[in-house]
């Protein structure tokens, strides 16, 4: 079984703060993803990696940065937390197929 | 664009009915359409994948996709109280034979199947 696992199930953080979230897939899957989930707003891809080092711009990637140093560890970074930024986070990972596998999501709450 | 439409719900039957899901989508680049479950507080959970038109069978749950209308369903039969969650659909254009690129999903249906 596919496993991706998230740092963290809940965050509070302050206004400003440096926020990092945390994925792991034990796959060995090349393409890695992170998606935000709000009510009403559905998921929405945030950035993505296809290989250690490289990444690209999803939907919405204001705010966020993310790093891919090892191809199992995708990082989210949120440089300054803003309370917009209060949402479920989700990571996947994906094999060839495109079928992608989350994590369980991480809850931030940024006050 | 990548617009995906998926009715909200949210949707109750009885148990043992029939459940059809139903996605419509406006860019005819998608090759790749998925569907997922969710249940509260958790991440989704990959259901049923098919790639291009046609049918797909797995247990209780059938997948449709017709490219021509732009449109997929998602059924589920003998419906269940452990089926209640909140399903989405998803899809993608297929770079890389899929992998490569982000889904685009719908809004997802709350499905409730009462005992």
């Amino acid at each position: 079984d596919v496993k991706v696992t998230q740092s963290s199930r809940y965050l509070v953080k302050r206004t400003g703060e440096k926020v990092f979230l945390e994925c792991v897939q034990d796959m060995d899957h090349e393409n890695m993803f992170w998606y935000r989930q709000d009510p009403g707003l559905g998921l929405r891809l945030i950035y993505f990696s296809y290989d250690v080092k490289m990444k690209e711009k999803g939907d919405i990637p204001e705010g966020y940065s993310v790093s891919r140093e090892k191809k199992e560890r995708f990082s989210l970074i949120l440089e300054s937390a803003s309370t917009n930024q209060t949402s479920m986070y989700l990571c996947a990972s994906s094999g060839p197929r495109g079928t992608q596998y989350f994590g369980p999501g991480t809850r931030l709450l940024v006050l | 664009q990548k617009e995906v439409e998926q009715d909200p719900g949210p949707l109750s039957v009885p148990e043992g009915a029939i459940v059809s899901l139903n996605c419509t989508y406006s860019n005819s680049a998608f090759q790749y359409f998925m569907w997922y479950r969710q249940y509260s507080r958790k991440g989704p959970e990959l259901l049923m994948y098919t790639y291009s038109s046609g049918n797909k069978e797995d247990g209780r749950f059938t997948a449709q996709v017709d490219k021509s209308s732009k449109y997929i369903s998602l059924f589920i039969r003998d419906s269940q109280p452990s089926d209640s969650a909140t399903y989405l659909c998803a899809m993608t254009f297929g770079r890389g034979g899929g992998g490569a690129d982000g889904l685009t999903f719908g809004k997802g249906t709350h499905l409730i199947i009462q005992p």
